[in-house]
C-alpha cells in the first residue's frame, strides 16, 4: 500500500499566481480530507468529501480556494490567486467511513507564496 | 474557534521521564478522541485513541487518561525516549461524523 500520495512536495510561487495541489487517496478509502497546517493555528480542516461528494467546506477560508474530487482516486485543491498568507503545509488525508477508521495522511505540500 | 484546546505548546523531557500533554473540549457531541504523532517532513499518524466509555487506555508506553465530567483528556508517555521527539496532536470527532477537530499541537523534545 503506497499510502496517500501528494504532489508536489514543495511549491514556491509568486503572489497572484494559481496554485494546484494534488492528492491520490488510499485505494478503497471513500472519505478524503484537506487540512492546512500553520504554526499559529495547527491543523485546520478545509474541506472533506464522502464518496467524491463535498460534505463540509466551511473551513475553506475564501472564494480563492476551491477543491474537486472528480473520481475516487484523485482530488485537487486550487488557490487562485495565491497570497503570501496562504503559505503553509497542506495535507490530504483519506479514510474509510466508520467510527473507528483512522485518518491516513500524506506527507503534505509545503506552499510558499512570495 | 478552536474546538479542542491543547497544552503545552512545547515540552522538553529527559530520557526516561514522563511526558504529559493535556487537551480539553466543550462539545459533548464528541465521542472519539485520538492522538496523532507527527515527525518532521511527514504527515500525522494515529498513535492511540479512546472513547468516553472508558477512563484509560494503554498501549505500550503510551496511555490516554480521559475525564468525561471535566471534558479533558491527556496523553502520558512513560519512559520517554529520544525517538519520541515529535509533534503530538489531540483530536476529537462528533458522533456519526468523519472529520476530526485537532488541537494546536505539542512539540516534544526528549533529551538523551
Amino acid at each position: 500500500d503506497a499510502g496517500v500520495i501528494q504532489s508536489p512536495r514543495h511549491e514556491v510561487t509568486e503572489m497572484g499566481q494559481e496554485v494546484t495541489l494534488r492528492c491520490k487517496p488510499i485505494s478503497g478509502h471513500n472519505s478524503l480530507f484537506w487540512y492546512r497546517q500553520t504554526m499559529m493555528r495547527g491543523l485546520e480542516l478545509l474541506i472533506y468529501f464522502n464518496n467524491n461528494v463535498p460534505i463540509d467546506d466551511s473551513g475553506m477560508p475564501e472564494d480563492r480556494f476551491s477543491a474537486k474530487m472528480p473520481n475516487a482516486s484523485f482530488s485537487t485543491l486550487k488557490i487562485q490567486p495565491s497570497e503570501p498568507r496562504d503559505s503553509a503545509v497542506y495535507f490530504c488525508a483519506s479514510s474509510l467511513t466508520g467510527d473507528n477508521s483512522p485518518l491516513h495522511f500524506g506527507n503534505g505540500t509545503r506552499l510558499t507564496v512570495t | 474557534q478552536q474546538q479542542v484546546k491543547q497544552s503545552p505548546q512545547s515540552l522538553i523531557v529527559q530520557k526516561g521521564g514522563i511526558s504529559i500533554i493535556n487537551c480539553a473540549y466543550e462539545n459533548t457531541a464528541f465521542d472519539y478522541f485520538p492522538w496523532y504523532q507527527q515527525f518532521p517532513g511527514k504527515g500525522p499518524a494515529l498513535l492511540i485513541a479512546i472513547r468516553p466509555d472508558v477512563s484509560e487506555k494503554k498501549e505500550g508506553r503510551f496511555t490516554i487518561s480521559f475525564n468525561k465530567s471535566a471534558k479533558q483528556f491527556s496523553l502520558h508517555i512513560m519512559d520517554s525516549q529520544p525517538g519520541d521527539s515529535a509533534t503530538y496532536f489531540c483530536a476529537a470527532r462528533k458522533t456519526g461524523a468523519n472529520n476530526l477537530f485537532f488541537g494546536t499541537g505539542t512539540r516534544l523534545t526528549v533529551i538523551p
